[in-house]
């Protein structure tokens, strides 16, 4: 069976760190998302990783995928009190049919 | 920008009871899912549908559930009898290949109660 564990699962930060969120799974994917959501919202789609080495950066988020290793990171940089919002990682099983499973989430709280 | 779109937005039925949550996909796109979220807890998916047929299943989609593409746009999940534990936010999503991301809806909040 598939597992996906993101760490930490609470993530408490001052407004101008860095931080990291790591998403590890357990078997072999070529596709790993990154989905925001906020508090009784849908998910909004963060990154799609496609390739081991794959690197995407948004403002503040920088995602890379380690395929290998398999693990991803989200890196947060300069945090802002908008970045506040639950975050996970999700592998997409292709083998079996095209299916996300996701890790647990982050929930990120920044504070001012 | 096109979006996934569910209605309702609350649901709330007794234990027993048949529903029917609704979403229409984003219009070219080929791929429809439902995933649900429990409060609290992680996204799991339930179910992949393609061509008008189930590509994928998980062990939480059982006999009482049931999707359908009754026309050109909708999507529907149904629960025959629904129980206590199905209480959960049900997100449609849609992609237009199985090799591209979906884009997931806003969800349907069910309570059963």
């Amino acid at each position: 069976e598939l597992k996906v564990e993101q760490n930490p699962l609470f993530l408490s930060m001052q407004e101008g760190k860095n931080y990291t969120i790591y998403c590890n799974y357990s078997t072999t994917s070529d596709r790993l998302y990154w989905y925001r959501q906020d508090p009784g919202k849908s998910l909004e789609s963060l990154f799609v990783l496609l390739s081991n080495g794959a690197v995407k950066q948004e403002g503040r988020l920088m995602a890379s995928l380690d395929t290998k290793a398999r693990l991803s990171t989200l890196h947060i940089t300069a945090a802002v009190h908008d970045l506040s919002a639950t975050y996970f990682c999700a592998v997409d099983i292709r083998e079996y049919g095209n299916k996300l499973v996701f890790g647990a989430g982050t929930i990120l709280r920044v504070k001012s | 920008e096109p979006e996934v779109t569910q209605t309702p937005s609350h649901q709330v039925t007794q234990m027993g009871q048949e529903v029917i949550l609704r979403c229409v996909p984003i219009s070219n796109h080929l791929y429809f899912y439902w995933y649900r979220q429990i409060l609290g807890q992680k996204v799991e998916f339930l179910v992949s549908f393609y061509n008008n047929e189930i590509s994928e299943k998980s062990e939480i989609f059982d006999d009482q559930f049931s999707v359908e593409r009754p026309d050109g746009s909708n999507f529907t999940l149904k629960i025959r009898s629904t129980k206590l534990e199905d209480s959960a936010m049900y997100f449609c999503a849609s992609s237009r290949d199985r090799a591209l991301f979906p884009y997931f809806g806003p969800g349907t909040r069910l309570t059963v109660t």
